[in-house]
């Protein structure tokens, strides 16, 4: 079966560059979801579209910003990077109405 | 957002043994989740609940969504050593998931 799909798994970055991160959800899935995990934490919410309209924000930075294309895929894009933003950013899509969510392989960003 | 209570924090157990953690929360969930992951890895989904009081087993798991829909537990099994890694409780409202802390589960061949 189909998983969420993102890219890249891996991105080094410099301070104060910009990094893009790309996710695929499940085809027929409408909600989609960005969390940031730091090390030996829980995912922190960022932000969610439905039907590729933003329906919720989390604890996203300002320099972060996001949005769904109309092939439903997503973008994260992260700019003015600091080394704190050093992290597994996960995608996540779930069907309507089903309470159930699935993760995608993560990027990992490393900010130097 | 709201956070979870999830205990243990992490467990050392010996292959074979059977494993039980729990999460509690304030606040009432429509739908429960139990995820495991794997370092660097995304988090898998395990078991999914969906009404107060459901009993649902996957193989070797078997999770419960409480009937106050404020907390669920997941059980293993005769733990095997590939069930190490971190598992994660979720809990889902209004368009929203609420993850908790996490137990880290180490299995002693």
């Amino acid at each position: 079966a189909a998983g969420v799909i993102q890219s890249p798994r891996h991105l080094i970055k410099e301070k104060r560059e910009t990094a893009t991160l790309k996710c695929y959800p499940i085809p027929r899935h409408d909600t989609v979801y960005w969390y940031q995990q730091g090390p030996g934490q829980d995912p922190q919410f960022l932000i969610s579209f439905y039907e590729k309209m933003q329906s919720d924000k989390g604890s996203i930075p300002d320099r972060f910003s996001a949005q769904q294309f109309s092939d439903y895929h997503s973008e994260l894009n992260m700019s003015s990077l600091e080394l704190g933003d050093s992290a597994l950013y996960f995608c996540a899509s779930s069907p309507e109405g089903t309470g159930e969510l699935f993760f995608g392989e993560g990027s990992r960003l490393t900010v130097l | 957002g709201q956070q979870l209570n999830q205990s243990p924090q992490s467990m050392f157990i010996q292959e074979g043994e059977d494993v039980s953690m729990n999460c509690t929360s304030s606040s009432i969930f429509n739908t429960w989740l139990w995820y495991k992951q794997d370092p660097g890895e995304g988090p898998v989904l395990l078991i999914a609940l969906y009404k107060a009081g459901e009993l649902t087993s996957n193989g070797r798991l078997t999770a419960q969504f409480g009937i106050t829909r404020k907390d669920s537990f997941l059980n293993i099994s005769a733990s095997i050593p590939s069930d190490v890694g971190i598992y994660f409780c979720a809990g889902y409202y209004g368009n929203q998931f609420y993850f908790g802390t996490g137990t880290s589960l180490t299995v002693i061949p």
